[in-house]
């Protein structure tokens, strides 16, 4: 069974930190995202990523946040200066392709648990 | 913002039960997944249903896609402890991949 794995599964940073959450897509896949999931809340978009660059993002995804793609396999997150409500889990996906349909899988990895202080 | 609203948030049902979770909304979807999440884990895909009236099946669970598409139910017939988890659905309003999720349904089935 193909799996995304992210790394850390969790981080505790000082407020007004940089993190850095990195993630290993399915080989290969083309499509890239970012969710996040505030304790008790729902899973929330935050980017997509196709092609070496944002093909779309939510508001929440603000001047704080940037995502990398350094090689052929990682797929970062980082933010740039952490808040305490940045404090979430946040899961890494990746699909072969756009959209939802039979046969198109979008799959999460585990997450990241941060912790901002 | 389109919103999924599923109902009901918990549930808590003997082994055996037959069960049915709603996911609601205003707004047309173009696709729709149900996603089953353990604590600590991400999300894992169930199903996806993109016809409007669209019925799939998955051993117990059924899915079913409303006709004007702004609407799924997933029924469970003869929950088991193994069923217990957070059920989410997650739906895609035009062709781009940004899933809006709905805040889930916690199911426990207790044997």
């Amino acid at each position: 069974e193909p799996e995304v794995t992210q790394t850390p599964s969790h981080q505790v940073t000082q407020m007004g930190q940089e993190v850095i959450l990195r993630c290993v897509p399915i080989s290969n896949h083309l499509y890239f995202y970012w969710y996040r999931q505030i304790l008790g809340q729902k899973v929330e978009f935050l980017v997509s990523f196709y092609n070496n660059e944002i093909s779309e993002k939510s508001e929440i995804f603000d001047d704080q946040f940037s995502v990398e793609r350094p090689d052929g396999s990682n797929f970062t997150l980082k933010i740039r200066s952490t808040k305490l409500e940045d404090s979430a889990m946040y899961f890494c996906a990746s699909s072969l392709r756009q959209g939802l349909f039979s046969g198109n899988t979008i799959y999460f990895g585990e997450g990241s648990w941060l912790t901002v202080v | 913002t389109q919103l999924l609203e599923q109902s009901p948030q918990f549930l808590s049902i003997q082994e055996g039960e037959n069960l049915t979770v709603y996911c609601n909304s205003s707004s047309v979807f173009s696709s729709l997944q149900w996603y089953r999440q353990e604590p600590g884990e991400g999300p894992v895909l169930l199903v996806t249903v993109v016809t409007g009236g669209e019925v799939k099946k998955l051993k117990r669970l059924t899915f079913q896609f409303g006709d004007a598409r702004k609407d799924s139910s997933l029924h469970i017939t003869a929950a088991q402890p193994g069923d217990t988890g957070l059920y989410l659905c997650a739906g895609v309003r035009t062709s781009g991949s940004r899933l809006t999720f709905g805040e889930g349904t916690q199911l426990t089935v207790n044997p």
